[in-house]
C-alpha cells in the first residue's frame, strides 16, 4: 500500500525558512517523480514543484521559483521542499503526491494528508 | 486566479446529472490531457479521471470526463450524497519550461 506522510510544517515569521520532508513507502521510490501541491486556508490546489525519479530534472510554479527547491534522497525513500523567503501567502497545507511516470510525462496519482505552514509575524 | 477556469459552485438532487466545466487554453489543456481530482471535505484529493476520460480502478462509472479544444468537462450521473465534495481539473501547460495548472475547483453540493 502507498503511504506518504509529510512533516516539518510549523509556524515561521516572514522571511524565514523551512524544511518540509515525506516519507514514502509501499512503492519503488526512485522509480516515480515526485510533486509538492498546497492549498490556502478555504483555497483550492495550487502545483508547487516536481521532481524527476532520478532527481535529474525539477520544475516549480512561478510562485515559488527561486525561493523553494525541491529535492530527494532515494537511499532514504524521501521528498523535500526547502522553503527560503517565505511570505503570508505561503501559509498553507502542503501536500506530497506521487506521480504515475518517472519522469514529467505522468500525472499525480496519489497524495498524502499534507502538513501545514503557517507564516506569520 | 487560476490558470483553468470552474464554476465556483454546482448543485443537482439525488438521482440527477451534474457536469462541470473547466475551461484552459492551448498551452494545457489544448495540447495536453486533463485530470480531475475529487476532494471529500478534510480528506487529501484522489484521482478520479486520468487523460480526458479515463477511470482509475475503483471510481464507479457514474463519473466520466471528457474533452473538446480548450475546454473539459466532468460529469456525475446518478447523483449520490457522497458525491458532496470539491473537484479541480488539472492539466501539464508546456509553457515556461512546463509546469501543472489546476481549476480553482468546484464545490458540489447534493441538495
Amino acid at each position: 500500500e502507498v503511504q506518504l506522510v509529510e512533516s516539518g510544517g510549523g509556524v515561521v515569521q516572514p522571511g524565514g525558512s523551512l524544511r518540509l520532508s515525506c516519507a514514502a513507502s509501499g512503492f519503488t521510490f526512485d522509480d516515480y517523480a515526485m510533486h509538492w501541491v498546497r492549498q490556502a486556508p478555504g483555497k483550492g490546489l495550487e502545483w508547487v514543484s516536481l521532481i524527476s525519479g532520478d532527481g535529474g530534472s525539477t520544475y516549480y510554479a512561478d510562485s515559488v521559483k527561486g525561493r523553494f527547491t525541491i529535492s530527494r534522497d532515494n537511499s532514504k525513500n524521501s521528498l523535500y521542499l526547502q522553503m527560503n523567503s517565505l511570505r503570508t501567502e505561503d501559509t498553507a497545507l502542503y501536500y506530497c503526491a506521487k506521480d504515475i511516470r518517472y519522469d514529467s510525462s505522468g500525472w499525480l496519482v496519489y497524495w498524502g494528508q499534507g502538513t501545514l505552514v503557517t507564516v506569520s509575524s | 486566479q487560476s490558470v483553468l477556469t470552474q464554476p465556483p459552485s454546482a448543485s443537482g438532487t439525488p438521482g440527477q446529472r451534474v457536469t462541470i466545466s473547466c475551461s484552459g487554453s492551448s498551452s494545457n489543456i489544448g495540447s495536453n490531457y486533463v485530470y480531475w481530482y475529487q476532494q471529500l471535505p478534510g480528506t487529501a484529493p484522489k484521482l478520479l479521471i486520468y487523460r480526458n476520460n479515463q477511470r482509475p480502478s475503483g471510481v464507479p462509472d457514474r463519473f466520466s470526463g471528457s474533452k473538446s479544444g480548450t475546454s473539459a468537462s466532468l460529469a456525475i450521473s446518478g447523483l449520490r450524497s457522497e458525491d458532496e465534495a470539491d473537484y479541480y481539473c488539472a492539466a501539464w501547460d508546456d509553457s515556461l519550461s512546463g509546469h501543472w495548472v489546476f481549476g480553482g475547483g468546484t464545490k458540489l453540493t447534493v441538495l
